[in-house]
């Protein structure tokens, strides 16, 4: 069956650690994937794109790495904040398959000053 | 430039009682979608629509309907509420799926169905 799986319903880390948010995935061939950042009572907001072709993104304290292999996310928050305290949800873009885009469950992140 | 809107924000219905749920964007996106988020599930892909014209079924598609008649407004109908349909649902927008575009959401509507 088809499954995207974001290990860690929840993470807590110390102020100024390094965050890594997992994002594993079966039977799909996605085409991009994509991070959003939710916060409660609001809808998320799009962070990072990846495509299927690229190995690592970065974007100021963000990074994305995209294993096709493995069928693996990583993402990275580095000196992390209270204010990145949020959900972190990754979703596959099936572009090239189907005009849909699918998301993870999420992890919800805490940063503890 | 509004972004994508949503209404009503809240809304409570009784079993069986039928409503649509709005949403309008204003930045001539092609691709539209709508999702629910229930706790511990992520967002679940409701139906989804390329164009004007043209949608398509998603992961949860059952008790739901769509159309698309202009590029702006993508409403979800709910035929005959039933208590499974208490969630938040968003809606979103993109220039299409793939490349560099990004998805922008709507605010969101909570439904309580009794």
């Amino acid at each position: 069956s088809q499954k995207i799986e974001q290990n860690s319903e929840a993470l807590n880390i110390q102020e100024g650690k390094t965050a890594t948010l997992t994002c594993n995935y079966t039977n799909y061939s996605p085409a991009y994937l994509q991070w959003y950042r939710q916060d409660p009572g609001r809808g998320p907001v799009f962070l990072l794109l990846i495509r299927e072709n690229e190995k690592e993104k970065r974007k100021e304290r963000l990074k994305v790495t995209f294993d096709t292999t493995l069928k693996q996310s990583l993402f990275h928050i580095t000196a992390s904040q209270p204010a990145d305290s949020a959900t972190y949800l990754c979703a596959l873009d099936l572009y090239s398959s189907a005009s849909k885009i699918i998301f993870g469950s999420g992890t919800r992140l805490s940063i503890r000053p | 430039n509004a972004g994508v809107t949503q209404t009503p924000k809240f809304q409570v219905l009784k079993t069986g009682q039928s409503m649509t749920l709005q949403c309008a964007q204003d930045m001539n996106h092609e691709y539209m979608s709508w999702y629910r988020q229930d706790p511990g599930m992520g967002l679940r892909l409701i139906h989804y629509s390329v164009g004007a014209g043209i949608t398509d079924q998603g992961e949860v598609p059952n008790g739901y309907n769509v159309s698309r008649s202009t590029t702006e407004d993508f409403p979800l109908r709910l035929l005959s509420a039933a208590p499974s349909q208490t969630s938040v649902y968003f809606c979103a927008s993109s220039t299409r799926t793939g490349g560099t575009e990004t998805q922008y959401f709507g605010p969101g509507t909570r439904l309580l169905v009794l």
